[in-house]
């Protein structure tokens, strides 16, 4: 069963740093692209980034490009995002997730998602 | 960046009744359009890929339709677990975007 669990959620202040981690397991790690998306409390869905699985492409959205920097471990089945320069409308609920295997995913499972509340 | 757009944003309907939502595109996406579904406090969960293909495990209530710029999803008979809120996704460029969502409730 593929599982995954993310960590490293809480409260920071604006211009802060946290990071986050996912644990997969449940399927072979380094043969799927894997991305972050967030949610803000009541809103919708927001793609913040995308990595290949060497890590060798990275994408980002435009708002975190140059703050938050997307990485993988792939001995150790786990995904980050170091998150820096954090800003209050970075309060979200992030949530971790694998793309199928083939070209242009889509993200076929997730994790439970961590919350990451930025005050100011 | 391609901006997708959700209508309506909110559906009134019936256990039993037929729910078709749509998803349009900016631009052309071509098939690569994907559905999810989310519950409160829940993460979400793919329903359609490439636009008309199920995940595995959706039962065969819910299908996709379309291509290029506009798509729809449909519930043919709403279950009392299909209330929840539909966000539909483009996976063609960069950056990856969602629609605004659409909620689909008891009336």
């Amino acid at each position: 069963e593929v599982q995954l669990v993310e960590s490293g959620g809480g409260l920071v202040q604006v211009g802060g740093s946290l990071s986050l981690s996912c644990a997969a397991s449940g399927f072979t790690f380094s043969n799927n692209w894997m991305g972050w998306v967030r949610q803000a409390p009541g809103k919708g869905l927001e793609w913040v980034a995308n990595i290949q699985e060497y890590g060798s492409e990275i994408h980002y959205v435009d708002s975190v490009k140059g703050r938050f920097t997307i990485s993988r471990d792939n001995a150790k089945n786990s995904l980050f995002l170091q998150m820096n320069s954090l800003r209050a409308e970075d309060t979200a609920v992030y949530y971790c997730a694998r793309e199928m295997k083939r070209d242009y995913g889509p993200f076929d499972h997730w994790g439970q998602g961590t919350l990451v509340t930025v005050s100011s | 960046e391609i901006v997708l757009t959700q209508s309506p944003d909110t559906l009134s309907l019936s256990p039993g009744e037929r729910a078709t939502l749509s998803c349009r595109a900016s631009q052309s996406v071509s098939t690569s359009l994907a559905w999810f579904q989310q519950k409160p406090g829940q993460a979400p969960r793919l329903l359609i890929y490439d636009a008309s293909n199920r995940a595995t495990g959706i039962p065969a209530r819910f299908s996709g339709s379309g291509s290029g710029t506009d798509f729809a999803l449909t519930i043919s008979s709403l279950e009392p677990e299909d209330f929840a809120v539909y966000f539909c996704h483009q996976r063609w460029s960069w950056p990856l975007t969602f629609g605004g969502g659409t909620r689909v409730e008891v009336k």
